[in-house]
């Protein structure tokens, strides 16, 4: 039972390049997230996807696009990468309303 | 605007003693609490919830307490063990909506 899966777990990126962060999940969920955490900050929500061809901004959603590609799959893609989304990137998912979120293992992206 | 507030980054305790994680949150429409542990290089695991109709839940070790005319949780861990060392987050949720999460406290258990 793998939950929820990142794909890459580390990547290291030059300033302006671009970059898709894969996440699948093999739950059923209907909803599916991406956060960032940076020192201090806890995790601050990025883009969510409240089912299946739908997507919503979250809190921090600048520099950022998703793709909910099927009930499976939400990617996240970095279109011209900046020092300042170094960070380390969390793919989640759930059934809401109430539900616990299963977190992936994240991805821990460093942008040069 | 930080909706959900963990003041203590860290806390250490020895091992066998109490750990109390405390957590302060502004938005009153917040009816739904959870609490997350996280170890380095993975992702936060779910650990106990609350809502907000009750004022306390129990799992174990583990014992969540919500007083919201405080708008106050913590998180109690009895006894504390060396495993518990972890980020905890604490995080909530309005309406069955977004979570939102605190920054996290790192706990430390000292053997």
């Amino acid at each position: 039972n793998a939950g929820v899966t990142q794909t890459p777990k580390f990547q290291v990126l030059k300033t302006g390049q671009s970059m898709t962060l894969q996440c699948a999940q093999d739950m059923n969920h209907n909803s599916m997230y991406w956060y960032r955490q940076d020192p201090g900050m806890g995790l601050r929500l990025i883009y969510y996807s409240a089912s299946e061809g739908t997507t919503d901004k979250g809190e921090v959603p600048n520099g950022y696009n998703v793709s909910r590609l099927n009930k499976r799959e939400f990617s996240l893609r970095l279109e011209s990468a900046a020092p300042s989304q170094t960070s380390v990137y969390f793919c989640a998912s759930r059934d809401p309303p109430y539900q616990p979120q299963h977190f992936g293992d994240g991805t821990r992206l460093s942008i040069l | 605007d930080q909706q959900v507030k963990q003041n203590s980054p860290s806390l250490s305790v020895q091992e066998g003693r109490i750990s109390i994680l405390n957590c302060d949150y502004t938005n009153s429409m917040f009816d739904y609490f959870l609490w997350y542990k996280k170890y380095p290089a993975e992702g936060p695991t779910f650990l106990i919830s609350i809502s907000s109709i009750k004022d306390k839940n129990e799992d174990g070790r583990f014992t969540v307490f919500l007083n919201k005319s405080a708008k106050h949780l913590s998180l109690h861990i009895v006894p504390s063990q060396p495993g518990d060392s972890a980020v905890y987050f604490c995080a909530a949720i309005s309406q069955g909506n977004k979570l939102v999460f605190g920054a996290g406290t790192i706990l430390r258990v000292k053997s």
